[in-house]
């Protein structure tokens, strides 16, 4: 089975902190993606990267990073934490080659924003 | 990628089967049609996927109208486990396009299953 696994469950930060969200998949997957998710906007992709050290913007990447310095391992940075960034954000990888592989998601940080 | 159609809400008794609806008139030859589910407050699910011929796995099966103009998502046995949003999309099943692999879920159906 796939595993994908995000570093916590729930977040409260304050605004402007630094926040690192960590995801890890263990089935070698050549793509990974970061999502929010918010009632009435549905999913809205914010970073995807198809190798290591490769990164590319979604459609939202306004107020965020990543990094990707392992295959399995892809961090989204929110460099100055924003209460408009108060949302739960997923994580999910597909196999590669095709960005169109079926995605595996991770179970979702919600993260609030003080 | 095509919009779907889904009804908001169905509702399922424990034990019989659910079937899930989803209408995507304007499918393209290359889309696949995909279904996730979400379970409260977890990340989304993926269930099953097919292009033209009827799939089944080990937690569904689905069945594709002959056109490709909608699908229909069976559940054979739900359980109060199977209690969640279920999103239907489609999506070209091969690299191009502008898209970049993201996924865009609608609505979904809210499937409660009821002992």
């Amino acid at each position: 089975d796939v595993k994908v696994t995000q570093s916590s469950r729930y977040l409260v930060k304050r605004t402007g902190e630094k926040v690192f969200l960590e995801c890890v998949q263990d089935m070698d997957h050549e793509n990974m993606f970061w999502y929010r998710q918010d009632p009435g906007l549905g999913l809205r992709l914010i970073y995807f990267s198809y190798d290591v050290k490769m990164k590319e913007k979604g459609d939202i990447p306004e107020g965020y990073s990543v990094s990707r310095e392992k295959k399995e391992r892809f961090s989204l940075i929110l460099e100055s934490a924003s209460t408009n960034q108060t949302s739960m954000y997923l994580c999910a990888s597909s196999l590669g080659g095709d960005l169109t592989d079926t995605q595996y998601f991770g179970p979702g940080t919600r993260l609030t924003v003080l | 990628d095509a919009k779907t159609t889904q009804p908001p809400s169905m509702d399922c008794a424990e034990g019989r089967a659910a079937n899930l609806p989803c209408n995507h008139s304007t499918i393209s030859g290359n889309e696949y049609v995909y279904w996730y589910r979400q379970i409260h407050s977890q990340g989304p699910q993926y269930i099953i996927h097919g292009l033209k011929n009827n799939e089944t796995n080990e937690m569904a099966s689905l069945i594709i109208t002959e056109d490709r103009k909608s699908s229909t998502l069976i559940l054979p046995h739900a359980t109060l486990r199977d209690t969640a949003v279920y999103y239907c999309i489609v999506r070209v099943g091969s690299a191009g396009g502008t898209s970049y692999g993201k996924l865009t879920f609608g609505q979904g159906t809210i499937l409660t299953v009821h002992p």
